[in-house]
């Protein structure tokens, strides 16, 4: 069964306008990690945003934001202000594991398209 | 940039060969991830060391292996490459608390042919 789930393969904006990227999980640890990575057309990933299943207050990094919901297991990326720059593969991932190993399980990731 | 760097960028084969990719973490970080990103499969973590030692085995092929060295950096083995095994393959790392972000690699690009 798919464990991180994005339902949306394409998005498209305009400049300087919000987007949220959805992003559903499924897991039964009481205390696990979400992260968001941006993949641009030259490949690498980047880290953009981080939150913790403990973490009251949802996470904030720049213009990007999590919207963490805990009981329907989702953890939204907002983009607020679009950007050119911000076209790109935008993966949304969970840690599994403890202290004895851990992995990132991704999502299939959703293209962002932003226009001007 | 990551701080993560991985040689080579690209690489060309044929069916049959062995490659191997290289992977030096962030300064200061104890742990090595590996994961594969093709078009059909998505991204897959494969393995991850911690300071030398194997942690964490995720759906690494037998035909691949992989260590890290005394200087923590990683070298991921694949062997009896076939067409399928055409990927982005990208070493991550962190400090080593299971908590801790993974920051990845630019990738090297293996194509099979």
């Amino acid at each position: 069964a798919q464990k991180i789930t994005q339902t949306q393969p394409g998005m498209f904006v305009q400049e300087k306008e919000a987007v949220t990227l959805d992003c559903t999980y499924d897991t039964s640890d009481q205390s696990y990690g979400l992260f968001w990575y941006k993949q641009p057309s030259s490949g690498e990933m980047i880290f953009l945003i981080y939150q913790g299943s403990y973490d009251e207050q949802n996470a904030t990094e720049g213009r990007y934001s999590l919207n963490f919901q805990k009981a329907r297991k989702s953890a939204n990326l907002v983009i607020s202000a679009s950007q050119l720059g911000d076209s790109a593969m935008y993966f949304c991932a969970m840690r599994e594991g403890d202290q004895a190993g851990t992995a990132l399980i991704f999502g299939k990731g959703t293209t962002l398209s932003v226009s001007s | 940039d990551s701080g993560v760097t991985q040689t080579p960028k690209h690489l060309i084969t044929a069916t049959g060969q062995r490659v191997t990719l290289r992977c030096s973490p962030r300064s200061g970080d104890l742990s090595v991830y590996w994961y594969q990103q093709s078009l059909d499969q998505g991204l897959q973590f494969l393995i991850q060391y911690y300071n030398g030692e194997e942690r964490a085995k995720g759906n690494i092929l037998e035909r691949f292996s992989a260590q890290q060295f005394p200087d923590l950096h990683s070298e991921l083995n694949l062997s009896s490459l076939e067409l399928g095994d055409s990927a982005l393959y990208f070493c991550a790392s962190s400090g080593g608390g299971f908590q801790e972000t993974q920051y990845f690699g630019p990738g090297t690009r293996l194509l099979v042919l």
